[in-house]
This record gives C-alpha cells, sequence and structure tokens, in this order.
C-alpha cells in the first residue's frame, strides 16, 4: 500500500470548517483513498473513501486531486466532539478477502471554542 | 455499536502471566483483524484470519497467537507478558467496501 504524508497536529475553531491534508504521492491506479479517526482511545471510525471523483456524506467531504497524489478531508462545520486524530490511509479496495489497513500516525485535530 | 464486540474491556495483570482476549465480529463477517496501539504509538496491524484461516500477519511477538473458530469469533493469546505489551488491543471486521468496523479495545495494563 502507498504510504501517506499528513501534518502532525492542527488547530480548528468550532463551526469553522476544517481542512485536513494528506499527501500520497506513490498512489497507485487501483489504490483508494480512506479516512478514519480516532476520538481519544475509541476504536477507529471510518469515516468516507473515494478513488478519484470528490465523495460527500454526512459526516464530511472527501476532495482528491486530478493527479490523485493528495487528498483533503473536509468537516463543514467543525464541532468539539470532532477533536480526533485523522487518518488518511491509501488501500486497494477488496471485495475478496479483503486487505489490511496500514495507519500511519496522522493528524491531531484540536477544536477549539 | 459497531458490532464488533470485545472482552474484556480492561484487563490488569502481571509480567510473566498469559492472557487471552476475545473478538465476535459482526454478524456475517468472516474477517478478524487484531491491531496493538500503545501509548502514544500508532495502529500496529498484528494479524488476520479469514473464516478460520490465517491471512496476512504483521508485526506480531512470536510471544502471541490467535485464532478464529467454527462461529467466527477469534482470540488473540499473550504470553509472557512484558511491560511493554501494556497497550489497547483492537479487533476489527471487513466491512467492504468501507473498510473496517473496529471494536471499542481491551487495554492490557502489565504491572
Amino acid at each position: 500500500d502507498a504510504k501517506t504524508t499528513q501534518p502532525t497536529s492542527m488547530d480548528c475553531a468550532e463551526g469553522r470548517a476544517a481542512n485536513l491534508p494528506c499527501n500520497h504521492s506513490t498512489i497507485s491506479g487501483n489504490e483508494y483513498v480512506y479516512w478514519y479517526r480516532q476520538i481519544h482511545s475509541q476504536g477507529p471510525q471510518y469515516i468516507i473513501h473515494g478513488l478519484k471523483n470528490n465523495e460527500t456524506n454526512e459526516m464530511a467531504s472527501l476532495i482528491i486531486t486530478e493527479d490523485r497524489k493528495s487528498s483533503t478531508l473536509i468537516l463543514p462545520h467543525a464541532t468539539l466532539r470532532d477533536t480526533a486524530v485523522y487518518y488518511c490511509i491509501v488501500r486497494v479496495e477488496n471485495t475478496g478477502t479483503a486487505s489490511k489497513l496500514t495507519f500511519g500516525t496522522g493528524t491531531r485535530l484540536q477544536v477549539t471554542l | 455499536d459497531s458490532g464488533v464486540t470485545q472482552t474484556p474491556k480492561h484487563l490488569i495483570t502481571a509480567t510473566g502471566q498469559r492472557v487471552t482476549l476475545r473478538c465476535s465480529p459482526r454478524s456475517g463477517d468472516l474477517s478478524v483483524y487484531w491491531y496493538q496501539q500503545s501509548l502514544d504509538q500508532g495502529l500496529q496491524f498484528l494479524i488476520q484470519y479469514y473464516n478460520g484461516e490465517e491471512r496476512a500477519k504483521g508485526n506480531i511477538l512470536e510471544r502471541f497467537s490467535a485464532q478464529q473458530f467454527p462461529d467466527l469469533h477469534s482470540e488473540l493469546n499473550l504470553s509472557s507478558l512484558e511491560l511493554g505489551d501494556s497497550a489497547l488491543y483492537f479487533c476489527a471486521s471487513s466491512v467492504e467496501p468501507y473498510g473496517y468496523t473496529f471494536g471499542s479495545g481491551t487495554r492490557l495494563t502489565v504491572v
């Protein structure tokens, strides 16, 4: 699986959009970009994933550059509950036996009042 | 509730002891993954089972072993425990194409 690079930490004011960048310059054509988050010591939680088109769900939006070498996770209206470590992972989507997720160090997002 | 159940939630044991962590995947999920997260460390992949068979191995110590039973629950056995084995241990099952869903973890403290 391709390697990702994320900033170590970011701050965001409550109510503002949080934009979390991720570089994955060695991504392969069949690798998807996944985002997970881990709140305190809870189990990681799936947020969103995409291949090359921008994606949106009830939690967030994912913007992938045209060359697919980087992406941005957008939390449109951050709340204190969004304070967490956010992990960007690239992985081949597998509908068979499934491939493992390799977690990096992630970005620690602190949402403040 | 993610549907992945891990027991116990907390475990305190002494060095040199052996413990067993249990995981029940979401109903119908055939894959189980184990991860270790030490204090201030990232999530380290340990091992994957698929329908009872080992499929992938990560940074799992020889003192650790796992298995998946016919009812698809999995157990992670940790033996000859050391202080450095203190960590959160997460189990996940596969929910393609969304990747994984994780359990709430077992916090192991070795004293």
